[in-house]
């Protein structure tokens, strides 16, 4: 039940976009994103709820395609504070307590 | 405010032997968790407890019992440790299910040789 996160890794300069992609096999009731620096625990990003629901949160924000089970993160005029490694977590319909987590996405911003 | 904090904060164990991780939260949150984190897989869920009283098998359950007497402390153990469970683990707690913000604690590096 473990989504599915692309790329793996992706080196950005500051200033630059990033979108980063999060499939399920499942049907899907939300999905989750958070960052993790190194070393430290994972931090909040935003939860969406809703089938073509969008979200932003300064110059990230994210949308959910319910139907096709999937979600993008995206980062815009990327900072030197924006590299980490990026977590979705997904939650089914029938499992509500469970979020399942993909394995990663981590960004790297350089000057 | 501590949010979730988690004791000890690094272990190292020899197989066989057994330990307790305690996290504790002052959110006054209902729903707390219990995850591992290894490289290249991400975060698995291993217990989680809906309530004071309550627990319930996660994704990677076996190997680990856990216990939540008390609201605030979720206790996750290892009776009988195996290198497999080298790992950082990580707690968290929610103040709803699957629809809110899940806060972490600052993890767990355990190593069992």
């Amino acid at each position: 039940q473990q989504p599915v996160q692309s790329p793996q890794a992706v080196i950005l300069r500051e200033g630059e976009d990033a979108v980063i992609n999060c499939s399920s096999s499942k049907a899907l009731y939300s999905v989750h994103w958070y960052r993790q620096k190194h070393g430290e625990a994972p931090v909040f990003l935003m939860i969406l709820l809703k089938g073509g629901e969008q979200k932003g949160h300064d110059k990230i924000s994210a949308s959910f395609n319910e139907k096709k089970q999937q979600s993008s993160l995206y980062l815009t005029a990327s900072q030197l504070s924006y590299s980490g490694t990026y977590f979705c977590g997904t939650v089914s319909p029938t499992g509500a307590n469970n979020l399942f987590f993909g394995t990663g996405t981590r960004l790297t911003v350089i000057p | 405010n501590a949010g979730v904090t988690q004791t000890p904060k690094f272990r190292v164990l020899k197989t066989g032997q057994s330990m307790t991780l305690l996290c504790a939260q002052d959110m006054n949150h209902e729903y707390m968790y219990w995850y591992r984190q290894d490289p290249g897989m991400g975060l698995r869920l291993i217990h989680y407890s809906v309530g004071e009283g309550t627990t319930a098998k996660g994704e990677v359950p076996d190997g680990y019992n856990v216990s939540r007497l008390k609201k605030q402390n979720f206790l996750l153990g290892l009776e009988s440790a195996a290198p497999s469970q080298t790992s950082v683990y990580f707690c968290a707690s929610s103040y709803m299910a699957s629809g809110s913000e899940q806060f972490f604690g600052p993890g767990t590096r355990l190593t069992v040789l």
